[in-house]
C-alpha cells in the first residue's frame, strides 16, 4: 500500500516570496492533517480537513497560510508571503477516519515532510 | 488538556529491551494514550494506543499502571533502527471530538551497538 506522498522535499525560498506544498494520502483515507514541526520540537497540527471540509485550523496564521483539500483527495498548503519564522518541515498524515466514536481507533499516517528554509 | 512528561533523552544497548517512561498524571477517563517514533528525516510514526489494558503489537508493549497516571513503552530487542524521537501522547477529545495529536517534545532514544 502506498503511503502519503509529500512534494517537494525541500523548498529554499527568500522572505515574503510565496511556496505551496503538496500532499497525496493514503487512498480511502477520508481526514487530512498539515502539520509544522520547528527545529527540536513537536509537530504542531496547522489544519485538519474531513473530506472537503475544515474541521479545525485554529493554530493555522490565516493571514499568510491556506490550505485546500479539493474533492476530498489531494491538499496543498499555501504561505504567502514567507516569513523566516516559518522555516520549518511541513508533514502531511491522513487517516482512514477522523473523530467522532472511532477517534480512538483514528490512526494517522505521516508522509516525509518538505523542509523549508526561509532566507 | 492532559500533558504528558517524557525523559529528555535516553541511551539503549542493541539487544536489550528499552523501557521508555511517560508520565500523564491529568489524564481523564476517556482519553487514551497513543506513541509514535520519529526517525531522523522521516515523518512521525505510530507504535501503539492503550486505555487502561497492556497491549502489545508487533513493535512494542504498552503498560499502563493502573491508576493511568503513567505509562511505559517497552522495545523488548532494540535495534539500531530504532534510534529515534519518541512521543508520548494523550490523545484529546475536543468538544467535536476529533482528537487532535498534541506532540511534545519527546525523548530521543539511541540505540547504540
Amino acid at each position: 500500500e502506498a503511503g502519503v506522498a509529500q512534494s517537494p522535499r525541500y523548498k529554499i525560498i527568500e522572505k515574503r516570496q510565496s511556496v505551496a506544498f503538496w500532499c497525496n494520502p493514503i487512498s480511502g483515507h477520508a481526514t487530512l492533517y498539515w502539520y509544522q514541526q520547528i527545529l527540536g520540537q513537536g509537530p504542531k497540527l496547522l489544519i485538519q480537513f474531513q473530506n472537503n471540509g475544515v474541521v479545525d485550523d485554529s493554530q493555522l496564521p490565516k493571514d499568510r497560510f491556506s490550505a485546500e483539500r479539493l474533492k476530498g483527495v489531494d491538499s496543498t498548503l499555501k504561505i504567502q508571503p514567507a516569513k523566516l519564522e516559518d522555516s520549518a518541515v511541513y508533514l502531511c498524515a491522513s487517516s482512514l477516519v477522523g473523530g467522532g466514536q472511532f477517534f480512538a481507533k483514528n490512526i494517522q499516517y505521516f508522509g516525509a515532510g518538505t523542509r523549508l528554509s526561509v532566507l | 488538556d492532559a500533558k504528558t512528561t517524557q525523559p529528555p533523552s535516553m541511551d539503549c544497548a542493541e539487544g536489550r529491551a528499552a523501557n521508555l517512561p511517560c508520565n500523564h498524571s491529568t489524564i481523564s477517563g476517556n482519553e487514551y494514550v497513543y506513541w509514535y517514533r520519529q526517525i531522523h528525516s522521516q515523518g512521525p510514526q505510530y507504535i501503539i494506543h492503550g486505555l487502561k489494558n497492556n497491549e502489545t503489537n508487533e513493535m512494542a508493549s504498552l503498560i499502563i499502571t493502573e491508576d493511568r497516571k503513567s505509562s511505559t513503552l517497552i522495545l523488548p530487542h532494540a535495534t539500531l533502527r530504532d534510534t529515534a524521537v519518541y512521543y508520548c501522547i494523550v490523545r484529546v477529545r475536543g468538544t467535536d471530538s476529533w482528537g487532535k495529536l498534541q506532540f511534545g517534545a519527546g525523548t530521543q532514544v539511541v540505540v547504540t551497538p
